[in-house]
């Protein structure tokens, strides 16, 4: 069964760090990936996902991540978090084609200070 | 305009209640999600209907009862609700297809069901 595995449960940063959620997830096929984010009291919005092609993907608000298939992963990276940044993240696994089902990590909270 | 809206935001009852938490979608799109979202903030699919075909049906009691009227409306139905019924409900959409912005779900703000 497919799963995603978010390890960083809640991470405390000051503004201007730099940020680095890890992600991984278990699928032997063609996987979809997407990270979504739930700022407080909110509902989830699309930060960015991977299909295809270049694996370097960039989102919205400074965001990216990176699919390294070798290592079934897609981290989720900022060079210098804002306030604002401060939210729920979760990434999410569509495995295979023809499938319409997403399977979330549990999701890491960031906390950013000024 | 909202994209996905769902009604009501805030839904307080007692245990034994039945309730209706309703979605609405105007995106055009042909697929709808309900999702469970439980204290710890895990989600969790629960149902998909795709053009008012269930399609994604996971293990939940059959106490829930999804109903698609018609592809842009998908209601969830609660009998006998129970402690552990208390989460935020969302709603999502998407359109399937080939393009890259396939699957890509939309979601709605959540309502909020505290059963006491």
């Amino acid at each position: 069964a497919q799963s995603v595995s978010q390890h960083n449960h809640h991470v405390i940063l000051s503004e201007a760090a730099s940020l680095e959620l890890g992600c991984n997830y278990s699928y032997g096929g063609t996987v979809n990936l997407f990270w979504y984010v739930q700022y407080p009291g909110q509902h989830l919005q699309l930060l960015l996902k991977y299909f295809s092609g270049d694996p370097l993907v960039k989102g919205i608000k400074g965001f990216e991540a990176e699919f390294i298939k070798s290592k079934f992963s897609f981290n989720l990276r900022k060079p210098s978090v804002q306030w604002s940044d401060t939210a729920e993240y979760f990434c999410a696994v569509r495995g295979g084609y023809n499938t319409d089902k997403l399977i979330f990590g549990t999701g890491t909270r960031l906390q950013v200070f000024p | 305009d909202t994209a996905v809206s769902q009604t009501p935001k805030y839904l307080v009852t007692q245990m034994g209640n039945d309730k209706s938490i309703k979605c609405e979608q105007n995106l055009g799109h042909d697929t709808m999600y309900w999702y469970k979202q439980d204290s710890k903030k895990f989600l969790k699919i629960m149902f998909s209907y795709n053009n008012k075909e269930l399609i994604i049906n996971e293990t939940v009691p059959n106490r829930f009862s999804p109903k698609s009227p018609d592809k842009a409306h998908l209601n969830l139905h609660i009998n006998s609700l129970e402690l552990g019924d208390s989460a935020v409900y969302f709603c999502a959409s998407s359109q399937r297809g080939d393009s890259l912005s396939s699957y890509e779900q939309y979601f709605g703000p959540g309502t909020r069901l505290t059963v006491t």
